[in-house]
């Protein structure tokens, strides 16, 4: 119950298209959702993140859409560019004795072509 | 503004040895947790500290321990190393506990 599934696993998409990415996820307590985009030999850096209160939230060209009834949210990238070329995570938290730990899901490795 | 710093950035140890490695955390910012990424998978939660106590713990043995000191920085210590330790080992930070948490590049900790 403390999974989060990521989909694809792997996306290549062409300079200018969207990129969709997909997370599900089981535990109804979590409840913050964040996106996290990894370049090789780099840690994780944070995107955009969401509260179930919300079914959208955009910051530039990166929107995170929330569907609580169906326990799945998605990251969109409009107009993808070849330097968006990296490995995009999803995470889910819940607060356990006042601290949060994030969930990772397994992760995609997106592909943009020139 | 530092951002979350890690050192060493590279390592290389033998089975059964012990390491240890170090974070300090963004500026402003007084918890950290560890995190270890196998290569290809997503980040697992090793614990979190803040106060200076543990305050969760993931699902790991007890060969992974750590300590904050009172300046926010913290170190993760790894006993009786395996070849499955073999990781990219990631701290966080974040203000009293809550979210955001901010990535640093981590330690890519090889074991031979």
């Amino acid at each position: 119950q403390q999974q989060v599934k990521q989909s694809p696993q792997s996306l290549i998409v062409q300079k200018g298209g969207i990129s969709i990415i997909n997370c599900a996820y089981e535990n109804t307590a979590f409840d913050y959702f964040p996106w996290y985009q990894q370049f090789p030999g780099k840690g994780p850096a944070l995107l955009i993140a969401i509260r179930p209160d919300v079914s959208e939230k955009k910051e530039g060209r990166f929107t995170i859409s929330f569907n609580k009834s169906a326990k799945q949210f998605s990251l969109h990238i409009m107009d993808s560019q070849p330097g968006d070329s990296a490995t995009y995570f999803c995470a889910a938290s819940t607060p356990t004795s006042g601290t949060y730990k994030y969930i990772f899901g397994t992760g995609t490795r997106l592909k943009v072509l020139a | 503004d530092a951002g979350v710093t890690q050192s060493p950035t590279h390592l290389i140890k033998t089975r059964g040895q012990q390491v240890t490695l170090r974070c300090s955390p963004k500026s402003g910012h007084d918890t950290v947790s560890w995190y270890q990424q196998a290569l290809g998978q997503g980040p697992q939660f090793i614990f979190q500290y803040y106060e200076e106590e543990e305050r969760q713990r993931g699902n790991f043995p007890d060969r992974f321990s750590g300590h904050q000191f009172p300046n926010y920085s913290s170190e993760l210590n790894v006993n009786a190393l395996l070849l499955g330790d073999s990781a990219l080992y990631l701290c966080a930070s974040s203000r009293q506990l809550a979210e955001p948490q901010h990535f640093g590049d981590g330690t890519r900790l090889s074991i031979l």
